[in-house]
């Protein structure tokens, strides 16, 4: 199966808001409503921040917050701070398995 | 609070197998609420999904992986394992444990460490 499509990169400043996009098809995004995403500064092991499209585990700030609209599914980073400088990975539910994105570095200015 | 550690050779040569274990602490692998996976990430590059288990044994996996993958539970020791067999230099990566709400596939948390396996002659 193909990996989800993510940008490679995006940026901005502090304070700012800014969105990362995951692109699927219809047997993966578009037809679960089963989206993580996961946080992952260097060398370290990934953190959930968005479960089931939208939903916020225990402990993650609500700057973060996750959306869909047919095959795509978006996370919104709003107050950006420097410690949400990372890579950023969606994964969806494709009916039996499971497939991530190709990941999103984020840079804070 | 459950944690995850994996465990395992850093160093396989090319086309024999990888094996790894996931050592999980703090709750039971056995309770019927999630599934146990593998996740790994080569080097500078992005996740991968291997498969997943649960306690009965019933298993997951990657379709691109499948053919050379297999996931096995010991729940007398609180395990699980992984083994992939004839590896490439491709097959080298971080390779991750993770635990599945059953019924919220895709909600990997929390995950073990991490462990680099380096497939090198």
């Amino acid at each position: 199966q193909s990996a989800l499509t993510q940008p490679r990169s995006v940026s901005g400043s502090p304070g700012q808001s800014v969105t990362i996009s995951c692109t699927g098809t219809s047997s993966d995004v578009g037809g679960y409503n089963y989206v993580s995403w996961y946080q992952q500064h260097p060398g370290k092991a990934p953190k959930l921040m968005i479960y089931d499209v939208s939903k916020r585990p225990s402990g993650v700030p609500d700057r973060f917050s996750g959306s869909k609209s047919g095959n795509t599914a978006s996370l919104t980073i709003s107050g950006l701070q420097a410690e949400d400088e990372a890579d950023y990975y969606c994964c969806s539910y494709a009916g039996s398995h499971v497939v991530f994105g190709g990941g999103t570095k984020l840079t804070v200015l | 609070q459950v944690q995850l550690q994996e465990s395992g050779p850093g160093l396989v040569k090319p086309s024999q197998t990888l094996s790894l274990t996931c050592t999980v602490s703090g709750g039971s692998i056995s309770s019927g609420d999630y599934y146990w996976s593998w996740i790994r990430q080569p080097p500078g590059k992005g996740l991968e999904w291997i498969g997943y288990i649960y306690y009965s044994g019933s298993t997951y996996y990657n379709p691109s992986l499948k053919s050379r993958v297999t996931i096995s539970v010991d729940t007398s020791k609180n395990q699980f394992s992984l083994k992939l067999s004839s590896v490439t230099a491709a097959d080298t990566a971080v390779y991750y444990c993770a635990r599945v709400f059953l019924g919220r596939p895709g909600w990997f948390d929390p995950w073990g460490q991490g462990t680099l396996v380096t497939v090198s002659s």
